[in-house]
Order: structure tokens, then sequence, then C-alpha cells
């Protein structure tokens, strides 16, 4: 089945820094999606994006299909972004989506 | 408008004891999904139900497993005799159609002693 690996596992920032989060799709993929996933638990949808770039506020999403991966971007960092963010791919007629390991991000004052 | 919502928030059971866990999805949602987290790792797909039927239950992990979604909107995931490696979070997951965006529940901690 399809793998989904993501870069870097752990990121500290200082609130107010950017930063980019990695997802490499070993297959190509019908639906990419990025979660954000609060200290709560909620998981929140973040970004549905197959291919191409969208953004929301200080977020945005680029996903190259053709070259199996997407990037999330994250300007000017505050401590409410703290959690784990996740990148979960979808590919043929399964309609399961296989998630990443994710990337627990950290935001200082 | 409301979200997927899940039922109960926590659940502490022995093990070998049956369990329950309900999941609402968002209404006029047809696809509805379980998943499985285990404390350090990203959500791991069970079963995928479109309308009533299980269209895709490969991921429930044993026969200890079930579940249901009689009227094509509320689901329950059923548990029998459960073991301590059960223990995880439960969650739930609806779309409108299958393919389209995912949409998560808040889980369900269930807890084996």
């Amino acid at each position: 089945g399809i793998q989904v690996e993501q870069s870097p596992p752990d990121l500290i920032l200082q609130e107010g820094a950017n930063s980019t989060l990695r997802c490499n799709f070993s297959d190509s993929v019908n639906n990419l999606q990025w979660f954000h996933q609060n200290p709560w638990g909620q998981l929140i949808n973040l970004f549905y994006i197959p291919s191409g770039t969208k953004q929301n506020g200080r977020l945005s999403a680029t996903t190259v299909a053709t070259e199996r991966y997407s990037l999330l971007y994250i300007s000017s960092s505050q401590t409410t972004d703290s959690g784990v963010y996740f990148c979960a791919a979808l590919r043929g007629a399964t309609n399961k989506l296989i998630f990443g390991t994710g990337t627990l991000l950290a935001v200082q004052p | 408008g409301a979200g997927v919502s899940q039922t109960p928030s926590n659940k502490v059971t022995e093990k070998g004891k049956y369990v329950e866990l309900r999941c609402d999805p968002i209404s006029g949602h047809t696809a509805l999904y379980w998943y499985r987290q285990s404390l350090g790792q990203g959500p791991e797909f069970l079963i995928y139900f479109q309308g009533t039927g299980a269209a895709d239950d490969s991921g429930l992990p044993n026969d200890r497993f079930f579940a249901v979604r009689p009227e094509g909107s509320v689901s329950t995931l059923k548990i029998q005799r459960t073991e301590r490696g059960d223990s995880a979070v439960y969650l739930c997951a609806s779309s409108f159609d299958r393919g389209s965006e995912q949409y998560f529940g808040p889980g369900t901690r269930l807890t084996v002693t």
C-alpha cells in the first residue's frame, strides 16, 4: 500500500517564526489532506489539496502530485499553532486515509 | 453546523468485557469511517461505510471487532472480549460522499484494564 512520510518529526519555534512541513507519498493520490491535532486530540481540517496551492490566513499548502509531495507553510507562528500536524493520503477506490507519522510542533512565547 | 459527534468521550472497561462506541456523522454525509489512534502514532483505518453497507472492513484487526450503520446515519463500533491491546482513541469521520474531504469527531478514549 501507499506509504506516507512526514518531516521533520519534531520542530520547536519561537513565536513569530515561519516553518515548512513536508509530506512525501510513495504513489499517486486522489486526495491529500492536512490536519492539526490540538492538545485535546481533536483533528482539525486545514487543507484538502490533492494538487495545486491553497492559502488560509497564515497557513498555506502546496501539493505537487507528479512529484509525490506536499508542503505546509506556517507563517508568523503563534503558541496556539502547537500540536501535531498530520498529512493523510487517499488513493484509488479504497476511501481510507493513510496517515503519516506526524510533525510535533511546539511554538514557544 | 454540527460536526461529527462521538459518545462516550471516555470508556474504561475490564479485560474480557464488551463495549459499544457510537458515532453521529455530519447530517447528509453518506460516507462514514472508523479509525484507531494509538499513542504517538497517526490514525489507522478500520472500516468504511457507504450508506448502510460496509464497503471496506479490511482494517478491522480481528473478528472481535464489528461495526454497523443500520439506517445509513449513526454507526456503532462493537468490540467483544476486550483486550488491553485494544486501548486507544477510536475516531470516527464522515464525508459527503466517497472520496471527498473527511471530517473527524473528537474520539472515544478506550482504556481496557
